[in-house]
């Protein structure tokens, strides 16, 4: 069965500090896709990244960046120097590669950056 | 830019009521989803379509049924409203074809039964 955890509920940081949010994922495939969304405090959610099982390269967006590592099964996320703008809550997912792409959501990290 | 638009961002309804979400993609795309949201368990399947008039139950279908009569509207119906079906629902669409980019989701329906 597929599972998404996220064991941290919620992380304060103090702005400029790096945080990372963990992502632990369960999955019999060998091809399936990890997806990073954040959700503000908007409501709607956001496309951060994806990832295919094949690509275990990191990658760095601007202040983001994420560690995917298939040996233990983690899809981590890092911000660099947080800002008041980042708080929201993040949710990690994975979803089958071949189907109706239905999505397995973690439960969710909420951040606070404070100023 | 694309969009899913769920008609209402607020709703507030009785116990017994029937109550329709509403969910318009304007991205041509074939899947359709509905997600609800409680705190703590983060994204639970509803129910999904990957055709017109074609639907799957999800993870948590009870109480609830779907519609899609038309590629761009997917409905979700509470056929009679109860207090634990106060909560966030999301509708998300993706292109389906065999192609995964991730969603794209609404704004989200926050339900209120009372």
């Amino acid at each position: 069965a597929q599972k998404v955890t996220q064991a941290q509920t919620e992380i304060s940081v103090v702005e400029k500090e790096d945080v990372t949010l963990d992502c632990v994922y369960e999955t019999r495939d060998t091809t399936y896709y990890l997806f990073w969304y954040k959700q503000p405090p908007s409501g709607e959610l956001v496309f951060l990244i994806r990832r295919n099982s094949f690509d275990e390269q990191n990658e760095i967006s601007g202040r983001y960046s994420w560690n995917f590592q298939k040996s233990t099964s983690s899809f981590n996320f890092t911000i660099t120097a947080s800002q008041v703008v980042d708080s929201a809550v993040y949710f990690c997912a994975l979803s089958e590669a071949l189907g109706f792409n239905k999505f397995y959501f973690g439960s969710g990290t909420k951040l606070n950056v404070k100023p | 830019d694309v969009k899913v638009t769920q008609s209402s961002r607020y709703l507030v309804k009785r116990t017994g009521e029937k109550v329709f979400l509403e969910c318009v993609q304007d991205m041509d795309h074939e899947n359709m989803f509905w997600y609800r949201q409680d705190p703590g368990l983060g994204l639970r399947l509803i129910y999904f379509s990957y055709d017109v008039k074609m639907k799957e139950k999800g993870d948590i279908p009870e109480g609830y049924s779907v519609s899609r009569e038309k590629k761009e509207r997917f409905s979700l119906i509470l056929e009679s409203a109860s207090t634990n079906q106060t909560s966030m629902y999301l509708c998300a669409s993706d292109p389906g074809r065999m192609l995964n980019y991730g969603y794209t989701f609404g704004s989200g329906t926050r339900l209120t039964v009372v």
